[in-house]
C-alpha cells in the first residue's frame, strides 16, 4: 500500500451514463494528479493539482471534469464518455515542489 | 517526436544476468529522470530518481545519466524473476511537464 486509495477498482459504465471516480491520499501530500493510461500508450498527465488549485489541463476533453475539494480527496467526474475513453485511470500525490509521485492502484474502466 | 522514447521489448535477461533498460528523451533542458517498476495489473511504483550526470546507485539498482546524449539507462544486477515487470521511465521537462515512455517489458528467466 502506498498510501493513496482509489474507488471504485473496477468501473463499467455506458456512455450515456454519470460516475465519478475518487482518489484519497493519506501521505499529508498537498499536490495531486490523475493520469490515463491506455494499452500500448505511455501514461498520459490529465490535470494536477496543487494546494487544491488546478495547475495543469492538458487538453483533457470536457467530458472528463476535476474536482479537488482538499488536499487529501480528488475526485473525476465522468460523463458522456467514448469507447476509447476505456483504460486504467491513476491517480497519484506528491509534496509540492517534491517530484517523487506515489501512484493509487487505478480504476480499471471500460465504457460500452 | 515523442518526449521520452523506450524500446518496447521484451526483454528478456537469465536469472543472474545484468539487464539494461533504456531510454531516451527529447527536451535537452530537461532535469529530472525517473524509472518506475508497473507489474501486470498494478499502479506504477517508483525505483529510483536522478537528476545529475552520472551512475546512482541504489541497491541492485543503477540510474544512468548522460544529458549530452539525452539517454538515460537503469542497470538491474543479479536479476531475478521477481524483477519481470514493466519498466517506465520518465522525464519532468524544461516546461515542468511530466511525461513518460511508453515502457520496456523485462522477462527473467529462472
Amino acid at each position: 500500500e502506498t498510501g493513496v486509495t482509489q474507488t471504485p477498482r473496477h468501473l463499467v459504465m455506458g456512455m450515456t451514463n454519470k460516475k465519478s471516480l475518487k482518489c484519497e491520499q493519506h501521505l499529508g501530500h498537498n499536490a495531486m494528479y490523475w493520469y490515463k493510461q491506455s494499452a500500448k500508450k505511455p501514461l498520459e498527465l490529465m490535470f494536477v493539482y496543487n494546494f487544491k488549485e488546478q495547475t495543469e489541463n492538458n487538453s483533457v476533453p470536457s467530458r472528463f471534469s476535476p474536482e479537488c475539494p482538499n488536499s487529501s480527496h480528488l475526485f473525476l467526474h465522468l460523463h458522456t464518455l467514448q469507447p476509447e475513453d476505456s483504460a486504467l485511470y491513476l491517480c497519484a500525490s506528491s509534496q509540492a515542489g517534491r517530484e517523487t509521485q506515489y501512484f493509487g492502484p487505478g480504476t480499471r474502466l471500460l465504457v460500452l | 517526436q515523442k518526449e521520452v522514447e523506450q524500446n518496447s521489448g521484451p526483454l528478456s535477461v537469465p536469472e543472474g544476468a545484468i539487464a539494461s533498460l533504456n531510454c531516451t528523451y527529447s527536451d535537452r533542458g530537461s532535469q529530472s529522470f525517473f524509472w518506475y517498476r508497473q507489474y501486470s495489473g498494478k499502479s506504477p511504483e517508483l525505483i529510483m530518481f536522478i537528476y545529475s550526470n552520472g551512475d546512482k546507485e541504489d541497491g541492485r539498482f543503477t540510474a544512468q545519466l548522460n544529458k549530452a546524449s539525452q539517454y538515460v539507462s537503469l542497470l538491474i544486477r543479479d536479476s531475478q524473476p521477481s524483477d519481470s515487470a514493466t519498466y517506465l521511465c520518465a522525464v519532468r521537462n524544461t516546461g515542468n511537464q511530466f511525461y513518460f515512455g511508453t515502457g520496456t517489458s523485462l522477462t527473467v528467466i529462472p
